[in-house]
């Protein structure tokens, strides 16, 4: 069992739906991550929160809008987007933002397919 | 983002044989993180190497971290079945960002 818990596991979209994934974790953790994974690669960061604040935009589209309302939730909004987006996205959390602060524990990922 | 490179890719030993996982950087990492994944889940942390030179065990898994601290190895003894699964080190410097993973299929 893992203690970041991702809503829904599952979600199928069309390209003109507006969704949002959710992720929450009560660890006390200050550092919140997405990561987007395709199938046999590695997970790809695409922003991280560091004490409720944007601190990384791996240059992504638009189309990705993450908010983070609280120091325990981190949202990913979703509009428009294009097939080439299905994949599994993951959340994460850290107790600080950096490498050297701890291990990433990660949610068990939000499946996304777009048609 | 910054990459880091892992070989073998992918690896298919059989149950019992050994198995190493390279992962290589070209520049300096101050500390280094290995996870597993297996097929259908999501990545679980292994260990965090730090230290130059540094070297950790865990049961039949050893965990090394170069001297020059640009590359790191991970072995496993006689695998299982339950070894099955995609190895990430995860570097450099202060990000999380991902090795490209190494594939370990054990076959029984």
């Amino acid at each position: 069992d893992t203690e970041v818990t991702q809503t829904p596991k599952h979600l199928v979209m069309g390209m003109t739906n507006k969704k949002s994934l959710k992720c929450e974790q009560h660890m006390g953790h200050r550092a919140m991550y997405w990561y987007k994974q395709k199938a046999k690669k590695p997970p790809e960061l695409m922003f991280v929160y560091s004490y409720e604040k944007l601190s990384i935009n791996e240059s992504v589209p638009s189309r990705f809008s993450p908010e983070c309302p609280n120091s325990s939730l981190l949202n990913l909004h979703l509009h428009a987007l294009q097939p080439e987006d299905s994949a599994l996205y993951l959340c994460a959390s850290s107790h600080r933002q950096g490498i050297g602060t701890g291990e990433l524990f990660f949610g068990e990922g939000s499946r996304l397919t777009v048609l | 983002g910054q990459q880091v490179m892992q070989i073998p890719q992918y690896q298919h030993v059989q149950e019992g044989e050994d198995f190493t996982t390279y992962c290589n950087s070209s520049t300096t990492l101050s500390n280094i993180q290995w996870y597993k994944q297996r097929p259908g889940g999501h990545p679980v942390f292994l260990i965090q190497l730090v230290k130059s030179g540094e070297v950790k065990k865990q049961k039949r898994l050893t965990f090394q971290f170069g001297e020059a601290k640009k590359n790191s190895s991970l072995h496993i003894t006689a695998t299982q079945t339950t070894d099955v699964g995609t190895y990430f080190c995860a570097g450099p410097g202060n990000q999380f960002y991902f090795g490209t993973g190494t594939s370990l299929t054990v076959i029984p």
